[in-house]
């Protein structure tokens, strides 16, 4: 079964500054996608970032980032020029190429220094 | 569109009482799902649903949980009978295909607590 860890319960950063989130993940797949959800105090779900295990190229959406690492299993989340609208749980997901299951990591709280 | 709409927002039972939580996926989705989120399992899938069908329920803890979809715009999850340790927010998601890559698009969720 897959697994996703985020080794990191808590991060802090100060705004405008940039800070980067871990995610590694287990599998024997070799084609599959991972996603980084972030989850404000609100509660609602939103998708941050998405990335194919195929292609090589690291996703990028406006002040975020990934940094895939297939070999190693990583996933990183890098958010650029920290607001403090950033500030949530942000959680990485695994899905594989024949299912439609999400497995979630167990999650990242950001807190933001104005 | 307003998005995955939950209903209740909150909700609070006793032991032993029947819970029925309700979704309203995005019209012109075609698969719904159901999570349950707690600070012990974090993010977990319970069942999902394609074209008003169940697919998978292998993440449904017991028989006392049940999932329904009678049509493409609403779904249903109850418990019964209730137990504390169900006490957890549940969340509904639906997207557009079953395509891995698809966005899931999730709903504001349901805090249940069970006294």
């Amino acid at each position: 079964a897959q697994t996703v860890t985020q080794s990191q319960p808590e991060m802090s950063v100060q705004e405008a500054e940039t800070v980067t989130l871990s995610c590694t993940y287990d599998t024997s797949e070799s084609d599959y996608y991972l996603f980084w959800y972030k989850q404000p105090p609100s509660r609602q779900m939103i998708l941050v970032i998405r990335q194919e295990a195929y292609k090589q190229q690291n996703a990028t959406e406006n002040r975020f980032s990934v940094n895939f690492q297939k070999a190693a299993k990583s996933f990183s989340l890098k958010i650029s020029d920290s607001q403090l609208g950033d500030a949530a749980m942000y959680f990485c997901a695994y899905r594989d190429n024949a299912g439609n299951m999400l497995t979630f990591g167990g999650g990242t709280r950001l807190m933001v220094k104005p | 569109d307003a998005g995955v709409i939950q209903s209740p927002r909150h909700e609070v039972t006793e032991m032993g009482q029947e819970v029925t939580l309700r979704c309203k996926p995005i019209s012109g989705h075609d698969y719904l799902f159901w999570y349950r989120q707690t600070m012990m399992r974090g993010l977990e899938l319970l069942i999902y649903f394609n074209n008003n069908v169940p697919i998978d329920d292998s993440g449904m803890p017991e028989d006392r949980f049940s999932a329904k979809m009678p049509n493409a715009s609403f779904s249903t999850l109850k418990i019964q009978p209730s137990e504390p340790r169900d006490s957890a927010v549940y969340f509904c998601a639906s997207s557009l295909t079953g395509l891995p890559f698809d966005e899931q698009f999730f709903g504001p969720g349901t805090r249940l607590t069970v006294l």
